[in-house]
């Protein structure tokens, strides 16, 4: 069975602090994709990042970084430096590709707030 | 369209009425998903589009709700006699290809539904 977790449903910071959100994947598949979406206030998800199960190779875009590790079936993400602009939903998904289905399966979501 | 576009962006409602929402995606996105997200939760995946047919209607949550496609392109969920519980946010989201291949998902603003 699929499954990911993000257990930090909550986290308030104050501008400035590094924060890491975590997300920890369940799969018995071998070839899965891991993403991160941002859920503004506004609602709308935004793509963030796709990582394919081959590449463990972590990722660094600006001030977001993402640390991907099989061995613990992890996919974290690190904002460094917080904005204000940073507050929203952050969601982790996995998912793994099917001969007539792809099905993204989601987190819970981790509700981040910067605080100025 | 540029991205994907749903309407109505507000709908409210009686309990007992039927109401359509209505999702365009983005040109050319074969694959097409509705979710829901009722207030400070996570995703809840509803349906699967590949092209007009449906592989997957396994998250309907009742035979109240149903969706079609048509012509590969604009989306319509039916929820019939409402019940209050339905009172949720329903997402739809697009992507490029099928089977086998996962691109990352493009979702749309949301279509927020309020059952009085």
């Amino acid at each position: 069975a699929q499954k990911v977790t993000q257990a930090q449903t909550e986290i308030s910071v104050v501008e400035k602090e590094d924060v890491t959100l975590d997300c920890v994947y369940e799969t018995r598949d071998t070839t899965y994709y891991l993403f991160w979406y941002k859920q503004p206030p506004s609602g709308e998800l935004v793509f963030l990042i796709r990582r394919n199960s081959f590449d463990e190779q972590n990722e660094i875009s600006g001030r977001y970084s993402w640390n991907f590790q099989k061995s613990t079936s992890s996919f974290n993400f690190t904002i460094t430096a917080s904005q204000v602009v940073d507050s929203a939903v952050y969601f982790c998904a996995l998912s793994v590709p099917g001969y007539n289905f792809n099905k993204f399966y989601f987190g819970s979501g981790t509700k981040l707030n910067v605080k100025p | 369209g540029a991205g994907v576009s749903q309407s109505p962006s507000n709908k409210v409602t009686e309990k007992g009425k039927d109401v359509e929402l209505r999702c365009d995606p983005i040109s050319g996105h074969t694959a097409l998903y509705w979710y829901r997200q009722s207030l400070g939760q996570g995703l809840e995946f509803l349906i699967y589009f590949q092209g007009n047919s449906a592989p997957d209607k396994s998250g309907l949550p009742s035979d109240r709700f149903s969706a079609e496609r048509t012509g590969g392109s604009v989306s319509t969920l039916t929820i019939q006699r409402t019940q209050q519980e339905d009172s949720a946010v329903y997402l739809c989201a697009s992507s490029l290809g099928g089977s086998l291949y996962t691109g990352e998902l493009f979702f749309g603003e949301g279509s927020r539904l309020t059952v009085l």
